[in-house]
Order: structure tokens, then C-alpha cells, then sequence
């Protein structure tokens, strides 16, 4: 069974980092590309960034681009997504999904990012 | 305001069918044939129901369907039940410098 488990979230304070995680198994991860979504609260979803398989390459929505970045440890399954200079927009519940940019056809449960002072 | 424009919500009876529109440009839908759907109950996770444009995933029911005509992408769903009642929301490549764009949703409310 696929699973993705988010994990990284939680309330910081604008201007502020943190680092999301994701865990996967029931997969090849080393094979797969994955994505990172958000969905602010009550609101739609938002494509945020996309990594290939071999991590060679890396795409980022404009909203995000030059404070985001996306990663990946294929020995170690695992997604990540470094979130620098966050501001109250980013506040959202964000998502790791497994696919191409385009769709992704397993999701995690989400870990919730607030920024609030 | 999202990228692809969708209504705000429909509804229709048990045993009708609906159609969701997703309307974009030149640059996303008009461009590719990625378009795709997800379903999202309250409080749930987005669940992928069609992807480039018309396909299937294993195990979504064959009541959904997509399709695409120039600049706009449709979701039908036939044969309503209750259990369809969610959001639904389409997405598409753009050749913009974000790669991906969502429309803003469309509630489905199954009268």
C-alpha cells in the first residue's frame, strides 16, 4: 500500500523557516517524481513544486520561487520542502503527492503550516 | 483569483448526470493535453479521478469522465449519488512560469 506521511509543520513566526518532510513506502520512491501542493484554509489547491525522480529537475511555482526549495533523499525515502521567509499567505495545510507535475495520484494526509506572530 | 475558472457549484438530482467546465488560454489548457480532476470530501484528502484530460484512474468509477474542447475541460459525472457530493477541482500544464495551474473549485451538491 502506498503511504505518504507528512510531518514538518506547525506555527512560526513570519520571517521565519521550517523544513517539511515526507515519508514514503509501499513504493519505489527512487523512481518517482513528486510534488509538493498546498491548500490554504477553506481555500483551493495550490501546485507548489515538483521534483523528478533523479532530483535533476526542480520546478517552483512563482508564488514560492526564491524561498522554497525542494529535495529528496532516495536512500532514505524521503521528501522535503525548506520554506524560508515565510509570510502569513503561506499559511496552508501542504501536501506531499506522488506523480508528475501534471496530477498526482497518491496523497499524504498534509501537515499544517500556520505563520502567525 | 486561480488560473482556470470554474464555476462556484453545481448540483443535480440522484440518477442525473453534470458537467464541470474548466476554462483557461492559449498557455494551459488550450496548450496540453494534462488536464486533470480531483474530488475532495470535507476535511479529506484530494483524490485524482481523471488525469491528461480523459483517463482513469485503477479503480475510479467509470460515472466520471473528462473531456476537452479549445480552451475548456470538462468533468461529467454520471448517474449522481450522494456520495459524489464534494469539491471538485481541474488543474492543467501552463506554459507559464509556474508549471502548474488549479482552477478554484466547483461545489457538487447532490439535491
Amino acid at each position: 500500500e502506498v503511504q505518504l506521511v507528512e510531518s514538518g509543520g506547525g506555527l512560526v513566526q513570519p520571517g521565519g523557516s521550517l523544513r517539511l518532510s515526507c515519508a514514503a513506502s509501499g513504493f519505489i520512491f527512487s523512481g518517482s517524481d513528486m510534488n509538493w501542493v498546498r491548500q490554504s484554509p477553506g481555500k483551493g489547491l495550490e501546485w507548489i513544486s515538483f521534483i523528478d525522480e533523479n532530483a535533476d529537475k526542480k520546478y517552483y511555482a512563482d508564488s514560492v520561487k526564491g524561498r522554497f526549495t525542494i529535495s529528496r533523499d532516495n536512500t532514505k525515502n524521503s521528501l522535503y520542502l525548506q520554506m524560508n521567509n515565510l509570510g502569513a499567505e503561506d499559511t496552508a495545510i501542504y501536501y506531499c503527492g506522488r506523480g508528475p507535475a501534471g496530477w498526482q495520484e497518491h496523497w499524504g494526509q498534509g501537515t499544517l503550516v500556520t505563520v502567525s506572530s | 483569483q486561480s488560473a482556470l475558472t470554474q464555476p462556484a457549484s453545481v448540483s443535480g438530482s440522484p440518477g442525473q448526470s453534470i458537467t464541470i467546465s474548466c476554462t483557461g488560454t492559449s498557455r494551459d489548457i488550450g496548450a496540453y493535453n494534462y488536464v486533470a480532476w480531483y474530488q475532495q470530501h470535507p476535511g479529506k484528502v484530494p483524490k485524482l479521478m481523471i488525469f491528461d484530460v480523459s483517463n482513469r484512474p485503477s479503480g475510479v468509477s467509470p460515472r466520471f469522465s473528462g473531456s476537452k474542447s479549445g480552451y475548456t475541460a470538462s468533468l461529467t459525472i454520471s448517474g449522481l449519488q450522494a456520495e459524489d457530493e464534494a469539491d471538485y477541482y481541474c488543474s492543467s500544464y501552463t506554459s507559464t512560469s509556474t508549471l502548474v495551474v488549479f482552477g478554484g473549485g466547483t461545489k457538487l451538491t447532490v439535491l
